[in-house]
């Protein structure tokens, strides 16, 4: 299996411009997780799903944060619009409900100017 | 809310010694505790994980200490190499609140030669 992917891996926008960001969680993982990581703020849980509902956005920044799921092998975080201060490497993480271990994918790094 | 850790440290050892990273953790109710281990560029990825009801577990090379009484979590790597330089970090989940891990800010490994 390839693992969990994201895409993509780097993105620079202006402020104001929408980004999406794209996940591909693991085949038969039905647990799929948005994280941001910053130096200040490390690692944060932004929403997690499960079988494609969300059930978790107490994360979410705030409403120019949105994310979705639309079938089982893919989601998008989409922030519009994009803030300087949204800079920061935005994870996507997958499992199967039932296990512990989460696999992280290997992140889009976000940098807002 | 609660968090785990406080700060992120640097730890070096010198090549073939022992390593022990710490981690503190506020969430009395957490009864389940991961530590990661991620490397430059690339998402976190598991290690080891104990619950509540064990005090230590052992893996390859590695052994998590769980310290209920004082809220803390160790994670010893024996016969350190080089490879093992990375940002570790601990992340605790009460299952009480679904899947929610707590990540701590982390310490940084490195391995001197």
């Amino acid at each position: 299996d390839a693992g969990v992917i994201q895409s993509p891996r780097h993105e620079v926008t202006e402020m104001g411009q929408e980004v999406t960001l794209r996940c591909k969680p693991i085949s038969g993982h039905n647990s799929l997780f948005w994280y941001r990581q910053t130096m200040m703020r490390g690692l944060e849980l932004l929403i997690y799903f499960n079988n494609n509902v969300p059930i978790d956005d107490s994360g979410m920044p705030e409403d120019r944060f949105s994310a979705k799921m639309p079938n089982a092998s893919f989601s998008t975080l989409k922030i519009q619009p994009s803030e300087p201060r949204d800079s920061a490497v935005y994870f996507c993480a997958s499992k199967k409900t039932v296990d512990n271990e989460a696999f992280f994918g290997q992140g889009t790094r976000l940098t807002v100017v | 809310g609660e968090s785990v850790g406080l700060h992120l440290p640097t730890l070096s050892v010198q090549e073939g010694d022992n390593s022990i990273i710490n981690c503190a953790y506020s969430n009395s109710a957490s009864d389940y505790f991961i530590w990661y281990k991620q490397e430059s560029g690339k998402g976190p990825q598991f290690i080891i994980d104990i619950r509540s009801n064990m005090d230590k577990r052992q893996g390859q090379r590695v052994t998590v200490l769980l310290n209920k009484t004082v809220k803390h979590l160790s994670l010893q790597i024996a016969a350190t190499q080089p490879g093992d330089s990375a940002v570790y970090f601990c992340a605790e989940n009460s299952f009480g609140y679904g899947q929610n891990f707590v990540f701590g800010p982390g310490t940084r490994l490195s391995v001197l030669p």
